[in-house]
């Protein structure tokens, strides 16, 4: 059965202090490795696609890398803007829906 | 551009009530998903539309669960009989049938009491 887990699962940053949040996942084919935003009482707001390992995406403050087994999401020098639960999630093989994790909730102090 | 719209926002029934939620995906999207979300928590997958054809099922989705996409247009979420248990954010999305990004529409609350 897929598992999707990302780590950690609260973090709060100061303004400009750069980190990294984690999803691993066990899939047996991975179609593709999705990234969302999903701010308070609103639906997920869609990142980044990844579909191979190695391959790397960029949007202003973030960049997100996929591996074999997990991908990052690095924040460079966050705003509190920034703020926000971000949910990983994984298609596999031929399947359509995605299977997500339970979400990084991001809070970047002023 | 419009994107996923979703009816009502807000919902609260008795439970034991039916209710039922819309959702007019991004036009042209043949493919319509259904999720629920609760606090603290990442949506799970509920089912799937191709067109009009409702293609799977996941095994959270109750008999007392139905959902229909009359016309490959808009899809309806209708939950009969309410238990406190349903109380969720229950997420329309879709997607191009030439590409896999699935966008998210704003979720319909559902509060059982």
């Amino acid at each position: 059965e897929d598992q999707v887990t990302q780590s950690p699962e609260a973090l709060r940053l100061q303004e400009g202090e750069s980190s990294s949040l984690n999803c691993s996942y066990t899939v047996s084919g991975l179609r593709g490795l999705f990234w969302y935003r999903q701010d308070p009482g609103k639906g997920p707001e869609f990142l980044f696609t990844l579909y191979s390992a190695g391959e790397e995406k960029e949007k202003e403050r973030l960049k997100a890398t996929l591996t074999k087994k997990e991908s990052f999401l690095h924040i460079t020098a966050p705003k509190p803007e920034d703020s926000a639960t971000y949910l990983c999630a994984v298609q596999e093989g031929s399947a359509r829906q995605l299977t997500f994790g339970s979400g990084t909730q991001l809070t970047v102090l002023p | 551009d419009t994107g996923v719209s979703q009816n009502p926002r807000h919902k609260i029934t008795k439970r034991g009530q039916n209710v039922t939620f819309r959702c007019d995906p991004i036009s042209e999207h043949n493919r319509l998903y259904w999720y629920r979300q609760t606090l603290g928590q990442g949506p799970e997958f509920l089912t799937y539309f191709q067109n009009e054809a409702q293609l799977e099922k996941s095994r959270l989705l109750s008999d007392r669960f139905s959902a229909e996409r009359p016309k490959g247009s808009f899809s309806t979420l209708e939950i009969q009989r309410t238990e406190q248990g349903d109380s969720a954010m229950y997420l329309c999305a879709s997607s191009p049938g030439a590409g896999n990004t699935i966008y998210f529409g704003e979720g319909s609350w559902l509060t059982v009491v």
